[in-house]
């Protein structure tokens, strides 16, 4: 069965750093582009950053560019969010997706469960 | 960026009904543009991707049509489970961004 599952959320005091963890089952993960989307209580779906399979190609939004590191350990099937300098507007679920290629579009086909990150003091 | 707005925002609707959902590119996206449906508590669930592409598994009651900057997604026979938030989103470029949601309320 093809699987995300998320875990490293919980409560950091604004400043403070997390990391994010999301572990990959039941395909072979290296042949995929990964992302970590969020959504904030109660508002809509924000992307916040792309890897590519082999980590060549990185990407980030403006909203988290400096501050969030993606990365990836294909061995270990895993995908990673350092999140750091956190403010209040990075309270959000943390969601791990993958990338899939249908004819040329891109489509984000797996999703994980999510994992709740919330900065407050 | 590429902005993508959703109309409308939220709809009140009943079980059978015909709901048409408009999704607007700020600029031309080709065929780039996905649908999802995300039920209260869950992640969110690809239903159809490249505008009209029905992703395996999901009802032939949805169907997905539009290119360049307009696009829509149909709903023939609403059932109860459809009652969900559904969301646009372009592939076209970085960021991949997605419209504000449009939530499917019963009447």
């Amino acid at each position: 069965e093809v699987q995300l599952v998320e875990s490293g959320g919980g409560l950091v005091k604004p400043g403070g750093s997390l990391r994010l963890s999301c572990a990959a089952s039941g395909f072979t993960f290296s042949s995929y582009t990964m992302n970590w989307v969020r959504q904030a209580p109660g508002k809509g779906l924000e992307w916040v950053s792309s890897i590519t399979g082999s980590s060549d190609h990185i990407y980030d939004a403006d909203s988290v560019k400096g501050r969030f590191t993606i990365s990836r350990d294909n061995a270990k099937n895993s995908l990673y969010l350092q999140m750091n300098s956190l403010r209040a507007e990075d309270t959000a679920v943390y969601y791990c997706t993958r990338i899939a290629i249908f004819g040329v579009v891109r489509g984000m086909d797996v999703w994980g469960q999510g994992t709740t990150v919330t900065v407050s003091s | 960026d590429i902005q993508m707005t959703q109309s409308p925002s939220s709809l009140s609707t009943s079980v059978g009904d015909r709901v048409t959902i408009t999704c607007r590119a700020s600029q031309r996206i080709s065929s780039y543009l996905n649908w999802y449906q995300q039920k209260p508590g869950k992640a969110p669930n690809l239903l159809i991707v490249a505008a009209s592409t029905l992703q395996s598994g999901v009802p032939s009651r949805f169907s997905g049509s539009g290119s360049g900057t307009d696009f829509t997604l149909t709903i023939s026979s609403l059932q109860p489970e459809d009652f969900a938030t559904y969301y646009c989103q372009q592939s076209y470029s970085t960021p991949y961004t997605f419209g504000q949601g449009t939530k499917l309320e019963i009447k």
